[in-house]
């Protein structure tokens, strides 16, 4: 069945370094690719997304890069500081149809002070 | 985007026994989706549900189990039915308010079985 697989399961940076978080899909109709945020006891927040018509997105130091061909998408955080430790889901969809979003396992970034 | 309100945001419940979920959302949508996760886990979508009409459940979740109601379009209740201590999980319901595939989340209803 369709499947998205997350790596790393968790990331320690240190302040001021990058993060890059890795997806990879199955489903190869897949053409909608958000990215949440999810802080302790919080709700998963969208924090960025890309569709299938283009490459890359960026949005102040917050980027995603998609390779249709391969089926992954990466999600890069350059300057980190400590309010970006959470846990972040990538996640694959369709954008119709049953807008069924399957959800990577997640990936837990510790931004070291 | 949509705002969700859900409730209960926490209970404790004891096995056996049966617990309802409800999800307000302050415009009207089509679906609304309710999701589990388990503790450090991902999010797994349990159902979809739209109005008028019977939910649709993913594979391992079944009608008995997790009976749900769309009696409009701003409201869904989520029922876990016969609880056991697996059942303690995150229960989340979500909608698209943006009409453009964007879900947004609630906050979230964590049951404690015990």
């Amino acid at each position: 069945g369709e499947n998205v697989e997350q790596h790393p399961s968790t990331l320690s940076v240190q302040e001021g370094d990058s993060a890059v978080i890795k997806c990879t899909y199955s489903d190869s109709a897949s053409n909608y690719f958000p990215w949440y945020k999810q802080e302790l006891g919080k709700r998963p927040q969208l924090i960025i997304d890309i569709r299938s018509n283009v490459g890359e997105k960026k949005d102040q130091r917050i980027a995603v890069t998609l390779n249709k061909t391969a089926k992954h998408f990466s999600l890069h955080i350059t300057e980190t500081q400590p309010e970006d430790s959470a846990v972040y889901f990538c996640a694959a969809s369709l954008t119709s149809g049953t807008y069924k979003y399957i959800f990577g396992t997640g990936t837990r970034l510790k931004v070291l002070a | 985007s949509a705002v969700i309100s859900q409730k209960p945001s926490r209970d404790i419940c004891q096995r056996g026994t049966s617990l309802t979920i409800q999800c307000q959302v302050d415009s009207q949508v089509t679906m609304m989706f309710w999701y589990r996760q388990q503790p450090g886990q991902s999010l797994t979508l349990i159902a979809t549900a739209n109005q008028g009409s019977e939910a649709t459940y993913e594979s391992g979740f079944v009608i008995d189990k997790f009976p749900i109601s769309r009696p409009n379009l701003t409201f869904s209740t989520l029922t876990v039915s016969n609880m056991s201590p697996e059942d303690s999980s995150i229960y989340l319901c979500s909608v698209d308010g943006s009409g453009a595939n964007v879900l947004t989340f609630g906050a979230g209803s964590r049951l404690t079985v015990l």
